[in-house]
């Protein structure tokens, strides 16, 4: 059963800690995706890589986030130093190519900055 | 004005009835489209795509595409309750360097009422 996987499922930190978040892809996709989900913004893109290398990542505050894929099987979204806006759901998601066919969600990581 | 469009809702709709959920996009080169169902508290799950004009059946799901007026909509027959969740539309979007990046809309809320 091939599925996305995350962790932490859930973070609660205090502001001005850094908070590392991991994805494993689904075996073969070579397209990964940080979302941010939340009420108001609704589902955000804040990086995208395609065979590791990073396409996209305007969506994301520079100065405080950074992502990268030290291999095929690991995306890594980490925030330093963390603050209280950053609350929100984190969703990694994977696709083949450009996701014609649509991209494979994890269950997300569920990040508290207090 | 926002890249992909959809009405927040809720949207409620008898038990048994059809269920209509709409989606706008403003990038006339658009060229794949997609339907997510999102469960309170959960991941989004891809339920459709389509890419051509007119109408793609799976079950009790129908997604239909107009190019020309940039609209794709989602037809849920014979709604159940199991189907009240948060219905997101994203659309593949080119982008300059050559690859789509998908972009996501609010998302509309379904409730189906026994």
């Amino acid at each position: 059963d091939a599925r996305v996987t995350q962790t932490p499922r859930h973070k609660v930190t205090e502001m001005g800690q850094e908070v590392t978040m991991r994805c494993q892809p689904i075996l073969g996709h070579n397209t990964v995706f940080w979302y941010r989900q939340t009420m108001m913004q609704g589902l955000e893109l804040l990086a995208y890589f395609r065979n590791r290398a990073p396409l996209d990542d305007s969506g994301m505050p520079k100065d405080r986030f950074s992502a990268e894929m030290p291999d095929a099987t690991l995306a890594t979204l980490k925030i330093q130093p963390s603050e209280p806006r950053d609350s929100a759901v984190y969703f990694c998601a994977s696709g083949l190519g450009d996701s014609f066919r649509g991209q494979f969600f994890g269950p997300g990581t569920r990040l508290t900055v207090l | 004005q926002k890249e992909v469009e959809q009405n927040s809702g809720p949207l409620s709709v008898p038990e048994g009835a059809i269920a209509s959920l709409n989606c706008t996009y403003s990038d006339r080169g658009s060229q794949s489209f997609f339907w997510y169902r999102q469960y309170s508290g959960k991941s989004p799950e891809l339920i459709m795509f389509i890419y051509s004009n007119g109408d793609k059946e799976d079950g009790r799901f129908t997604a239909q595409l107009n190019k020309a007026s940039q609209y794709v909509s989602l037809l849920i027959r014979d709604s159940q309750p199991s189907d009240s969740a948060t219905y997101l539309c994203a659309v593949n979007i080119g982008r300059s360097g050559g690859y789509q990046k998908v972009t996501f809309g609010i998302g509309t809320k379904l409730q189906v009422i026994p």
